[in-house]
């Protein structure tokens, strides 16, 4: 059984460009996570997503920053004109219906702003 | 809100020696607990983790953690460490009840176990 899978395990971008992070859940998974965590920092909650919808963005950066879970793919981390202080691993949870107190995490994706 | 402080940033132990991981938290509401590893460049793997019953809980690789309410504390304990061992562990928690999961981590302690 695969667990959650994140896409690329490492990016790098110039200021400005824009970052896409992709997180496919565990198979049979509905809800999903997404988290940052800075050098010698614990992780920080940014968003926690269902299939098309946004549950709770309370950590999310106002501006730049978006998630999205559509019904059909993974769901997708967007950073939009990046700066250094983005530079950070963003890990990616998620949870069962049954279980949702419960979150497996996948690898990460390490983005470097140059 | 919740906050998790995870009291030592770093533990040296040898080899074959016994560990605790000091954890607590603060909140005003009733939560979930959990402790997980983080190996180097990888993502975080659940450890173990208090729902609900015992408050003794185990993971199958020799660790424990009680929680104890009156001290808002779950504190990781093994009681003979291996270099395999050898990592940064994070304690988290969540609120339990409906809504949002969103887990609130310690800054992690980086367990090293010495040869």
């Amino acid at each position: 059984n695969a667990g959650v899978m994140q896409n690329p395990r490492h990016l790098v971008r110039r200021r400005g460009q824009e970052a896409r992070l992709r997180c496919s859940p565990m198979k049979g998974h509905s809800h999903v996570y997404w988290y940052r965590q800075l050098p010698e920092e614990g992780l920080k909650f940014m968003v926690y997503l269902q299939k098309e919808n946004i549950i709770d963005e309370s950590g999310m950066p106002k501006e730049r920053f978006s998630a999205e879970f559509p019904k059909e793919g993974p769901s997708i981390l967007r950073i939009q004109q990046v700066v250094r202080g983005d530079s950070a691993a963003y890990f990616c949870a998620s949870s069962s219906f049954v279980d949702v107190e419960t979150q497996y995490f996948g690898p990460g994706t390490r983005l470097l702003v140059l | 809100a919740q906050s998790v402080t995870q009291l030592d940033s770093q533990v040296p132990v040898f080899e074959e020696a016994p560990v605790e991981l000091r954890c607590n938290y603060s909140s005003s509401v009733s939560v979930y607990l959990f402790w997980y590893v983080q190996y180097p460049n990888q993502g975080l793997q659940l450890l173990l983790k208090y729902l609900s019953g015992s408050t003794l809980v185990e993971s199958i690789n020799g660790f424990e953690a009680e929680f104890n309410k009156s001290q808002t504390s779950f504190h990781l304990r093994k009681p003979s460490v291996h270099i395999s061992d050898t990592a940064e562990y994070f304690c988290a928690v969540t609120p339990t009840g409906a809504g949002s999961y969103q887990l609130t981590f310690g800054k992690g302690t980086k367990l090293s176990v010495i040869p």
